[in-house]
C-alpha cells in the first residue's frame, strides 16, 4: 500500500533558526495535508495543497509540492518558541477514502 | 460548536476486559475515523465510516469493532483488551467521504492497558 515518509524523525533548532521537513510518497497524491501537533495534543489541520509545483504561505511557514506530485515540504523562517511540535504530512490512499500521516517530525526550538 | 468530543480521555484496562471509546461530532460531517498514535509511528488508521450505517476496516483493525448508526456518533469498541493496544486513540471527521478536506481530531483518549 501507499508509504509517506517524512524526514528528519527529530529537529532541534535555536530560536530565530530556520526549520525544513519533507514528505515523500511511494505515489503520485492528488493532494497532500499538513498539521501540528502540540506536545499532549492533537493533530490539527494547517493547509491542503493540490496543485503540481504549489507553493502557499501562511505567515512564517510555507509549503510545496512537489512536480511530480510525490513530495512535499514545510518550511518555518525564523522559528519561534510557539513552533513547538509535531508536523505531520498526509496523503490520500485507499480510493481516496483514507488519509495516510507520516512518521512526522519532532520540532523542538531552544530559547 | 464543540467539534468532535472524545469520552474518556484517560483509562486503564486490565487485559481481557472490553470498552467502547465515545466520540460524537456536531458539525454534520459525513466522514469520521479512529487513529491510534504510538511513539514514532505516526497515525494509523483503524476504522472509518463514510456515513451513517457505512463503516470500513483501516490499516489495523484487529481488536476493534466499530458502528456508525448516526451521523454524530462513531464509538470504538475494544472486544478484549491487549497490553499492545496501550496507546492514544484519536477520533477525526471530515466534511466529505474524500481524503480531500482537512481532518478535524478530537483531544483523544489515553489508554493503558495492564
Amino acid at each position: 500500500g501507499q508509504q509517506v515518509m517524512q524526514i528528519p524523525q527529530y529537529q532541534h533548532v535555536q530560536e530565530g533558526e530556520d526549520f525544513t521537513t519533507y514528505c515523500n510518497s511511494s505515489t503520485t497524491l492528488s493532494n497532500i495535508q499538513w498539521y501540528k501537533q502540540r506536545p499532549g495534543g492533537h493533530p490539527v489541520f494547517l493547509i491542503q495543497l493540490v496543485k503540481s509545483g504549489e507553493v502557499k504561505k501562511q505567515k512564517r511557514l510555507t509549503f510545496q509540492f512537489g512536480e511530480a506530485k510525490k513530495n512535499s515540504s514545510l518550511h518555518i523562517t525564523a522559528t519561534q518558541t510557539t513552533d513547538v511540535g509535531t508536523y505531520f504530512c498526509a496523503g490520500p490512499s485507499g480510493s481516496a477514502r483514507q488519509l495516510t500521516f507520516g512518521s512526522g517530525t519532532q520540532l523542538t526550538v531552544l530559547p | 460548536n464543540a467539534g468532535v468530543t472524545q469520552t474518556p480521555k484517560f483509562q486503564v484496562l486490565k487485559t481481557g476486559q472490553s470498552m467502547t471509546l465515545q466520540c460524537a461530532q456536531d458539525m454534520n460531517h459525513e466522514y469520521m475515523s479512529w487513529y491510534r498514535q504510538d511513539p514514532g509511528m505516526g497515525l494509523r488508521l483503524i476504522h472509518y465510516s463514510v456515513g451513517a450505517g457505512i463503516t470500513d476496516q483501516g490499516e489495523v483493525p484487529n481488536g476493534y469493532n466499530v458502528s456508525r448508526s448516526t451521523t454524530e456518533d462513531f464509538p470504538l469498541r475494544l472486544l478484549s483488551a491487549a497490553p499492545s493496544q496501550t496507546s492514544v486513540y484519536f477520533c477525526a471527521s471530515s466534511r466529505s467521504g474524500q481524503a480531500r478536506d482537512g481532518y478535524t481530531f478530537g483531544s483523544g483518549t489515553r489508554l493503558t492497558v495492564v
